[in-house]
């Protein structure tokens, strides 16, 4: 039962610094999508995608890139670390339709940024 | 600008008594809604939704209503238990368009023994 799993759990990058957080899923879910979580803030969606291949921007996706190339994985990466982006990330995923499949989250990824 | 309101911030409660939790939104095109509860260095998991052509959606000790002409909702539990003291966020979908959910900031309930 192993879900949606994020690494790493925690991060300290130096500004500048560019990394990937790796997000996996093995419940063959069609939909995937990041989110970053800031004090008072709420979650919101960074990227998303609807199938291997097929990525879309959310509502805050400067400073991030995606690619989609399995079913299972949905890497996030950070081209150069600004110290804006130091927030909780979260990957999800579900079946298409989120009305009826609610999303999965992972345990997030803790990232400070120097 | 905002689209998914959760305007208290937090909210205590005795265990036993109901705790409400309330979310406003401002898209009319939403016709979904869901509520997810958080624990501290956890994920976000689904507790309940509603569609839009429902008022009332029960399970258990959870209960969402939905006033469309208010453009409001509310979670009642009842009756409120330790366990449920959590970080609660309201989120909405648009159905017919971009598969996109939009989440309030939540509301960080306590309930005291």
């Amino acid at each position: 039962n192993a879900g949606v799993t994020q690494t790493p759990k925690f991060q300290v990058l130096k500004t500048g610094q560019s990394m990937t957080l790796q997000c996996a899923q093995d419940m063959n879910h069609e939909y995937m999508s990041w989110y970053r979580q800031d004090p008072g803030m709420g979650l919101r969606l960074i990227h998303y995608s609807v199938g291997a291949g097929i990525t879309d921007q959310g509502e805050v996706p400067n400073g991030y890139n995606v690619s989609r190339s399995t079913t299972e994985d949905f890497p996030l990466r950070l081209l150069s670390a600004a110290p804006s982006q130091t927030s909780v990330y979260f990957c999800a995923s579900s079946d298409r339709g989120l009305s009826n499949q609610p999303q999965h989250f992972g345990d997030g990824t803790r990232l400070s940024i120097l | 600008d905002q689209q998914v309101k959760q305007n208290s911030p937090s909210l205590s409660v005795q265990e036993g008594r109901i705790s409400i939790l309330n979310c406003d939104y401002t898209n009319s095109m939403f016709d979904y809604f869901l509520w997810y509860k958080k624990y501290p260095a956890e994920g976000p998991t689904f507790l309940i939704s509603i569609s839009s052509i429902k008022d009332k959606n029960e399970d258990g000790r959870f209960t969402v209503f939905l006033n469309k002409s208010a453009k409001h909702l509310s979670l009642h539990i009842v009756p409120s238990q330790p366990g449920d003291s959590a970080v609660y966020f309201c989120a909405a979908i648009d159905q017919g368009g971009s598969e996109k959910l939009v989440f309030g900031k939540g509301t960080k309930l306590t309930v005291n023994p």
